[in-house]
């Protein structure tokens, strides 16, 4: 069965400050897809990333960084030089392989980031 | 680019009543989800739909939930009746066909929920 645990329900830094947050993943397919979306205070999830389990390589967007690591089924997330606008709701999240459709997310519970000045 | 939109925002209800939410998907997205957040838990899928057929509804909690899409454009989520354990953020998703070819990351365009409250 597919699951996601993030372990870490809140996380409190302080501007400027890096952060990890951790993503650990469950699946028996071969070929999934993670994501990883944010929360705002206004309640919407926007998409920040998707990654094929075949693509192992980490991703570095401004100051948001990604790295995948099948060995340890982790996904885990870092901001680099936080600042108060992160302050969200992470969500980590796992889809199976439909083909031609994206099949459901299985998400984590996610960690509650928050960023003081 | 208009994004998924959901109606309403909020709903506060009593116990044994009856509530409808709407989801409109992002234009030209066959693909529709239902999800629901209970307070402190994970968000949990509910139903897929591929159009206007049911793909998918093994994460419907029980038999008081019933969604349809009909013409495979919005879609509905009505809960009769509904109990204080259905309290939560109900959220729709839409995608693209990945067959298409203009699917962009193949992710999920959340809307902002309506959030829930039977008391």
């Amino acid at each position: 069965a597919q699951k996601v645990t993030q372990a870490q329900t809140e996380i409190s830094v302080v501007e400027k400050e890096d952060v990890t947050l951790d993503c650990v993943y469950e699946t028996r397919d071969t070929t999934y897809y993670l994501f990883w979306y944010k929360q705002p205070p206004s309640g919407e999830l926007v998409f920040l990333i998707r990654r094929n389990s075949f693509d192992e390589q980490n991703e570095i967007s401004g100051r948001y960084s990604w790295n995948f690591q099948k060995s340890t089924s982790s996904f885990n997330f870092t901001i680099t030089a936080s600042q108060v606008v992160d302050s969200a709701v992470y969500f980590c999240a796992l889809s199976e392989d439909r083909g031609s459709t994206l099949g459901r997310l299985y998400f984590g519970r996610g960690t509650q980031l928050t960023v003081w000045p | 680019e208009a994004g998924v939109t959901q109606f309403p925002s909020h709903s506060v209800i009593e116990k044994g009543q009856t509530v409808t939410l709407r989801c409109d998907p992002i234009s030209g997205h066959d693909n529709l989800y239902w999800y629901r957040r209970v307070m402190g838990k994970e968000i949990k899928f509910l139903l897929h739909f591929v159009k206007e057929s049911k793909q998918d509804e093994s994460g419907m909690p029980n038999n008081r939930f019933l969604a349809e899409r009909t013409g495979g454009t919005y879609s509905t989520l009505k809960v009769q009746p509904a109990e204080l354990e259905d309290s939560g953020v109900y959220f729709c998703a839409s995608s693209q066909d990945l067959r298409s070819g203009r699917a962009r990351g193949n992710e999920q365009f959340f809307g902002p929920g309506t959030r829930l409250t039977v008391l």
